[in-house]
């Protein structure tokens, strides 16, 4: 079956740095997506990964290990504000988006 | 650019009628549209992938005969929820895929549902 797995919650503090990982089993692979999504909003686009290594988009990166099914979203310079659920998603061999359960972070000053 | 609008945002009726949402692709043009449910504190679930002229693929467990959607055209598709029940509360959201990109989906904002 399809399977993505994530912590369900994290604790950091504000300034600080953190790593939400990922890892995913699916059938076929076309790449994998980080939203994040604030209580009661819809998720917005953090990233997408298809090729193996890091891609930096501000105080956010992500990384992807296509031959360990693993991925990593790495926050920095932590602020209030990132207090959110972050969700991990596998598009698999029909473009089909699955979905982790996500992780709820929480920013503590 | 991308933009996905929802309406309306929220919405409460009593249990037995039935509510439709709107989900539209403001500035592009959607082949595919995805209909989600998400409970509170739970990951999203795919209720099921629209596609415009054609019937809609439903996940399993969700019934299409309560769950109607239609995909008239490439920057509308609409879910009515029929005879909605209390345990139909959600926070319904609706996803659109670009024509040129099998991958990326932009989400709308939402619409909360609350059957009395």
């Amino acid at each position: 079956g399809q399977n993505i797995d994530q912590p369900t919650e994290m604790t950091a503090t504000e300034g600080a740095i953190v790593q939400i990982n990922c890892t995913y089993q699916t059938s076929g692979f076309n790449g994998l997506f980080w939203y994040q999504q604030h209580a009661g909003e819809a998720p917005t686009f953090l990233s997408y990964n298809v090729l193996d290594g890091l891609e930096e988009k501000g105080r956010f990166s992500s990384f992807l290990s296509r031959s360990k099914g693993y991925s990593y979203l790495l926050l920095k310079e932590l602020q209030m504000k990132d207090s959110a659920s972050y969700l991990c998603a596998v598009s698999d061999s029909n473009y089909q988006l699955i979905w982790g359960a996500g992780t709820k972070l929480i920013i503590k000053p | 650019g991308a933009v996905v609008s929802q309406h309306p945002s929220r919405v409460i009726c009593k249990s037995g009628t039935s509510v439709k949402i709107e989900c539209r692709s403001l500035d592009f043009q959607a082949t595919t549209m995805f209909w989600y449910r998400q409970f509170p504190k739970q990951s999203l679930m795919l209720m099921a992938t629209s596609n415009e002229g054609s019937k809609a693929t439903y996940e399993q467990g969700v019934e299409k005969d309560k769950f109607l959607i239609n995909h008239a055209s490439l920057t509308l598709s609409t879910l009515t929820v029929t005879s909605a029940h209390p345990e139909d509360s959600s926070f319904y959201i609706c996803s659109a895929r670009l024509m040129a990109s099998y991958n990326e989906q932009f989400f709308g904002p939402g619409t909360r549902l609350t059957v009395l």
